[in-house]
């Protein structure tokens, strides 16, 4: 009974290094997002998806990709990381856009 | 521009009285609402909700109130426990729009003895 499992839990980055967050989630569920949390701001959406193969921009997107090749993966590409994206990223996944998401434990990221 | 607002960054009751967490927001499309509770190191986890067209739904020692008029709804918790120390997320959505939702800065509750 994992839910939603995010990988690494901490990582540390030089600015302009690339890295992929990963997110999996066993529920079969629809609807994934990322999230990203600082200090003061609360959660922001980063990118979402619907399904496989389906996936949009949420409030902060710059700078990040995402693709959705399964169900169950919803992975979080940084392609040139910066100091401005230091925070704790969450993923999230629900059964459908009327039910409640689940999040993962976080992934915390510092960019040097 | 922050569309969803929780005022308090704190707030400490004694163990056994009533704790009331405040949210507001600014965006009169948002029509369901959330509460997620959270211990550090951990992700947010559903508490409860509360669709626009009711004011008020309950869950054992959890009712959040909705006043839509004035765009502000309330998390409630009686008894209070010590296990409720956590922060307390408000968050907000547009039913059919994706999912995607709108959170509030945060409420750090502390419960004492």
């Amino acid at each position: 009974n994992a839910g939603v499992t995010q990988t690494p839990k901490f990582q540390v980055l030089k600015t302009g290094q690339s890295m992929t967050l990963q997110c999996a989630q066993d529920m079969n569920h629809e609807y994934m997002s990322w999230y990203r949390q600082d200090p003061g701001m609360g959660l922001r959406l980063i990118h979402y998806s619907v399904g496989a193969g389906i996936t949009d921009q949420g409030e902060v997107p710059n700078g990040y990709n995402v693709s959705r090749s399964t169900t169950e993966d919803f992975p979080l590409r940084l392609l040139s990381a910066a100091p401005s994206q230091t925070s704790v990223y969450f993923c999230a996944s629900s059964q459908d856009g009327n039910q409640p998401q689940h999040f993962g434990d976080g992934t915390r990221l510092s960019i040097l | 521009d922050q569309q969803v607002k929780q005022n308090s960054p704190s707030l400490s009751v004694q163990e056994g009285r009533i704790s009331i967490l405040n949210c507001d927001y600014t965006n009169s499309m948002f029509d369901y609402f959330l509460w997620y509770k959270k211990y550090p190191a951990e992700g947010p986890t559903f508490l409860i909700s509360i669709s626009s067209i009711k004011d008020k739904n309950e869950d054992g020692r959890f009712t959040v109130f909705l006043n839509k008029s004035a765009k502000h709804l309330s998390l409630h918790i009686v008894p209070s426990q010590p296990g409720d120390s956590a922060v307390y997320f408000c968050a907000a959505l547009v039913e059919g729009g994706g999912n995607k939702l709108t959170f509030g800065t945060g409420t750090q509750l502390k419960v004492e003895l």
